[in-house]
């Protein structure tokens, strides 16, 4: 099946400073990425959706201007998370579409935890 | 938000199948049926989709109802290492983006 490759897989920052993350599709060109973040024992949230080269949509109470994302070309898109806090400690899962009505393919997670 | 509804936790012994049931009854006619499940601290792994007729593939089985408001995954001879949470999920029908929204999923636990 399609690979869909993320990393860091596990990163640990200071308070203050920006992490990003990359995810991309290695074998299929990914029109659609999305963005999720999971905390423990939570199910997936989905914080972003965006296509390539344009603006990442973000979901309610998502803050774009904290979790830069950037889907430049068709097989990478990134999340930055700026100026990271305890809060933003979590689970980001990135995944990768070719098109409507097919199926997601999901990166392995990146597990971020901020000191 | 989620468009279905399962069951929190099931569990199921080893070599017997296991019946994972999901509601989705607000599924439009075009709308997929997904499923997918998650290991612990993994990202989730696909296991099969379906519009309105049944689906094989190695790994599963999925059957939905002909009015498609729900729908069941079957694994035949659970193992072990199937113990996960398994989500069904449809497909945001509000936008052109076709986002998928997770909801709590099942959990599910195999037994020797």
């Amino acid at each position: 099946g399609a690979v869909v490759s993320q990393h860091p897989s596990w990163v640990i920052c200071k308070s203050g400073t920006s992490v990003k993350i990359e995810c991309r599709s290695l074998d299929f060109q990914a029109t659609t990425m999305f963005w999720y973040r999971q905390f423990p024992k939570q199910s997936l949230m989905l914080m972003a959706t965006s296509n390539e080269g344009s603006k990442a949509t973000y979901e309610q109470g998502v803050e774009k201007d904290k979790f830069l994302i950037n889907h430049a070309s068709l097989t990478l898109s990134t999340l930055t998370v700026t100026s990271a806090h305890p809060e933003d400690s979590s689970f980001y899962i990135c995944s990768a579409r070719f098109r409507a009505n097919e199926k997601l393919f999901f990166g392995s997670g990146t597990q971020l935890s901020v000191l | 938000d989620a468009k279905t509804t399962q069951p929190p936790s099931m569990d199921c012994a080893e070599g017997r199948a296991a019946n994972l049931p999901c509601n989705h009854s607000t599924i439009s006619g075009n709308e997929y049926v997904y499923w997918y499940r998650q290991i612990h601290s993994q990202g989730p792994q696909y296991i099969i989709h379906g519009l309105k007729n049944n689906e094989t593939n190695e790994m599963a089985s999925l059957i939905i109802t002909e009015d498609r408001k729900s729908s069941t995954l079957i694994l035949p001879h659970a193992t072990l290492r199937d113990t996960a949470v398994y989500y069904c999920i449809v497909p945001d029908r509000g936008s052109t983006l076709g986002r998928l929204y997770f909801g709590r999923g099942t959990q599910l636990t195999v037994w020797p």
